[in-house]
C-alpha cells in the first residue's frame, strides 16, 4: 500500500562525501517535490519536477541537485554535504491536471541524513 | 518569501481537554492546508480550506480559515493521546507550492 517510498530511511555520510537519496511513487503523479526539514524548523521546498521540467527554488544551494529519470523515481544528490545539511529530507508527489490547480501533496516518510 | 507563524510552538494538555492552535501570516493565500506529522514520518494532510471564513470539521478537529485568508486556527475538542503530534499549516501559493509554518507540537497526556 506504500504510495511514496523513500530509501534509505536513515543515511549517514561524511563531510564532503557525495550522497544520493531516492524517492519512488506508485501513484503515477506527474509532480514530485523535495523538501528539507531541519530540527524544529518548517519543511522548506528545495525544488520540484513538473513532469520532466525541473523547477529550482531561488534560495536552494547549488550543492543540491536532482534527477528524475522517469515518472516513478526522483533522486536528491548532495554533492558535498556539510554539517549544516543534516536534516530530514521529504519527498512529496501531487497530480496536477493543469498548472495552478491546487492538488493534495502526498509525502513519503522522509530520509534522515546525518553528516559526520 | 511567504512566512507563516504558528503559535504556540509547544502545547501540553491532559486527555479530555480542549485546545486551539493558530497559524498567522501577513500574506494572503489562495488556500491553506493543515498537516499532522508524527516522529520519523512525513506530514499527512488533514484538511484544505479555500474560502475566507470557511469552517471545516474532521471528527473532533475544527479548522477555520480567516475572512482575509491570512490566518487559520485548529481547535481540538476532548483531546486524545492519539492527537499527539506536530501540526503544520501550509499556505498554497504559485504553482501548487507550499509554504510551511514551523508547526504546533501538541502533547496529550493520558
Amino acid at each position: 500500500d506504500a504510495m511514496v517510498i523513500q530509501n534509505p530511511r536513515y543515511q549517514v555520510t561524511q563531510f564532503g562525501k557525495p550522497v544520493t537519496l531516492s524517492c519512488s511513487q506508485t501513484l503515477n503523479h506527474n509532480v514530485m517535490y523535495w523538501y528539507q526539514q531541519k530540527s524544529s524548523q518548517a519543511p522548506k521546498l528545495l525544488f520540484h519536477y513538473y513532469d520532466k521540467d525541473f523547477n529550482n527554488e531561488a534560495d536552494t544551494p547549488d550543492n543540491f541537485q536532482s534527477r528524475r529519470p522517469n515518472t516513478s523515481f526522483c533522486f536528491l544528490d548532495i554533492r558535498s554535504p556539510g554539517l549544516g545539511d543534516a536534516a530530514m529530507y521529504l519527498c512529496a508527489t501531487s497530480s496536477q491536471g493543469g498548472r495552478g490547480i491546487q492538488e493534495t501533496q502526498y509525502f513519503g516518510p522522509g530520509t534522515r541524513l546525518l553528516v559526520l | 518569501t511567504q512566512l507563516l507563524e504558528q503559535s504556540p510552538q509547544f502545547l501540553s494538555i491532559q486527555e479530555g481537554e480542549n485546545l486551539t492552535v493558530y497559524c498567522n501570516s501577513s500574506s494572503v493565500f489562495s488556500s491553506l492546508q493543515w498537516y499532522r506529522q508524527e516522529p520519523g514520518e512525513g506530514p499527512v494532510l488533514l484538511v484544505t480550506v479555500v474560502t475566507g471564513g470557511e469552517v471545516k470539521k474532521l471528527k473532533r478537529l475544527t479548522f477555520q480559515f480567516g475572512d482575509a485568508r491570512k490566518d487559520s486556527s485548529l481547535h481540538i475538542t476532548a483531546a486524545q493521546p492519539g492527537d499527539t503530534g506536530l501540526y503544520l499549516c501550509a499556505g498554497i501559493y504559485g504553482n501548487n507550492r507550499l509554504a510551511f509554518g514551523k508547526g504546533n507540537q501538541v502533547v496529550v497526556i493520558p
